[in-house]
């Protein structure tokens, strides 16, 4: 099994429709993460959250709300999505101790 | 506030040469760390290389390895013999150790001709 699980790995859904990404992670951080890629933008990140009582927004964060349910899983949720949240979508950890990054595998979310 | 800038959109290299994709940084921290992902068609986010601010030597992993230029906040990859399966998406990033957050560039699509 991956050390970070993203579900789905592919999503169409509809504008204005609620919508639920999800992350959890077997590597025991603390550290979580939520990025969105956008071809020509690179990687920027929505949310993070550095424990399950502590979380933060990123540079881009409106029009996302996150829940960390426990310290392995994170999710993202587009309450009323709009076609300009086309985008891969990546959930990443990291231990405090070495800042090293694991990634999930993506969603690649489409909104028509 | 940290940036990390990738000038070069799209590069390709001839199978077995050797190709240097180029970013540059800004960072107001004197601790921090930086970083080359590789992007396959397969999208999953693998590391390249890593390199420590704090530390002269350049990093070296196998065929891959950096020139860091800390004063003048330079941090290219340099990919010898290049193999097919190095087509992909490089993104340059940086992270500080305050912050722990990773922060990316654009990206460079490295394409690897036969």
């Amino acid at each position: 099994d991956a050390d970070v699980t993203q579900t789905p790995r592919n999503r169409i859904t509809k504008t204005g429709k609620r919508i639920m990404l999800e992350c959890s992670q077997t590597k025991g951080h603390d550290r979580m993460y939520w990025y969105r890629q956008d071809p020509g933008l690179g990687l920027r990140l929505i949310y993070y959250s550095f424990d399950v009582k502590d979380i933060n927004k990123g540079e881009i964060s409106d029009g996302y709300s996150v829940s960390r349910q426990a310290q392995a899983k994170f999710s993202l949720s587009l309450e009323s999505a709009i076609p300009n949240q086309t985008a891969l979508y990546f959930c990443a950890t990291s231990a405090a101790e070495n800042y090293g990054y694991t990634f999930g595998s993506g969603t690649r979310l489409t909104v028509v | 506030a940290q940036t990390v800038t990738q000038s070069q959109p799209e590069m390709s290299v001839q199978e077995a040469e050797t190709v240097t994709l180029s970013c540059t940084y800004d960072t107001s921290e004197n601790n921090y760390y930086l970083f080359w992902y590789k992007q396959p068609p397969s999208r999953q986010m693998i590391l390249v290389i890593r390199q420590e601010a704090y530390k002269q030597q350049n990093a070296t992993e196998n065929r891959f390895s950096v020139n860091f230029q800390k004063a003048a906040k330079s941090f290219s990859l340099k990919i010898s013999d290049s193999q097919l399966g190095d087509t992909a998406m490089y993104f340059c990033a940086s992270l500080s150790y305050n912050t722990d957050k990773l922060i990316f560039g654009t990206g460079t699509r490295l394409q690897v001709f036969p």
